[in-house]
């Protein structure tokens, strides 16, 4: 099955700084790499997705990149708030079926 | 909109002992999800319904795991016997069919197995 490897797993930044996070699959036929947010206590949400066929999606402060032939993802978060700090979650599917997740970046913005 | 309903929110068993886990997805949305969060770590999908029909339980332990949607809204997930390392939470999650993607999760159930 796939595996996906993800790093770091825990970040500091300051604030108004960039954060990056790195993801990486093992199935060529992964084709959907969503990102999700998870704060203390709460629900995964979705921040952003890309699927394969692109190559780079911004959405305001967050932005994905996908290297399809090297097997991997980046979520980048430009100007950091404290409302950044969570975990964060990448994941890949094939076909938006078997989901598989990495095991969680835990970033902290220091105001 | 309401969201996606679990109950109990919080199960605490024995091992051995059996347990299982309701969810009310959102309405309209045909896709459910099971996932299996330890502490952590990432959620692991255990089982994808498409209305009342497995799409993918590829990582669901079927010797003890066992899930249904019998009338393609509702959904169940047991376990039994539960083992220690069953201590998790299981979060529901829900989806438009062809939004997969966007999926919406229920506040999870915490599982403690003594």
């Amino acid at each position: 099955g796939e595996n996906v490897e993800q790093h770091p797993s825990t970040l500091s930044v300051q604030e108004g700084d960039s954060a990056v996070i790195k993801c990486t699959y093992s199935d060529s036929a992964s084709n959907y790499f969503p990102w999700y947010k998870q704060e203390l206590g709460k629900r995964p949400q979705l921040i952003i997705d890309i699927r394969s066929n692109v190559g780079e999606k911004k959405d305001q402060r967050i932005a994905v990149t996908l290297n399809k032939t090297a097997k991997h993802f980046s979520l980048h978060i430009t100007e950091t708030q404290p409302e950044d700090s969570a975990v964060y979650f990448c994941a890949a599917a094939r076909e938006y079926l078997q989901f598989y997740f990495g095991t969680g970046t835990s970033l902290t913005v220091i105001p | 909109e309401a969201g996606v309903a679990q109950s109990p929110r919080y199960k605490i068993i024995e091992k051995r002992q059996s347990v299982a886990f309701w969810c009310n997805p959102i309405s309209g949305h045909a896709t459910l999800y099971w996932y299996q969060q330890i502490l952590g770590q990432g959620p692991k999908l255990l089982i994808q319904f498409q209305n009342n029909g497995v799409v993918d339980d590829s990582q669901l332990p079927k010797d003890r795991f066992s899930a249904e949607r019998l009338k393609g809204v509702d959904s169940t997930l047991k376990i039994q016997p539960a083992k220690l390392e069953d201590s998790a939470v299981y979060l529901c999650a829900s989806s438009l069919v062809g939004a997969e993607g966007t999926q919406y999760f229920g506040p999870g159930t915490r599982l403690l197995v003594l």
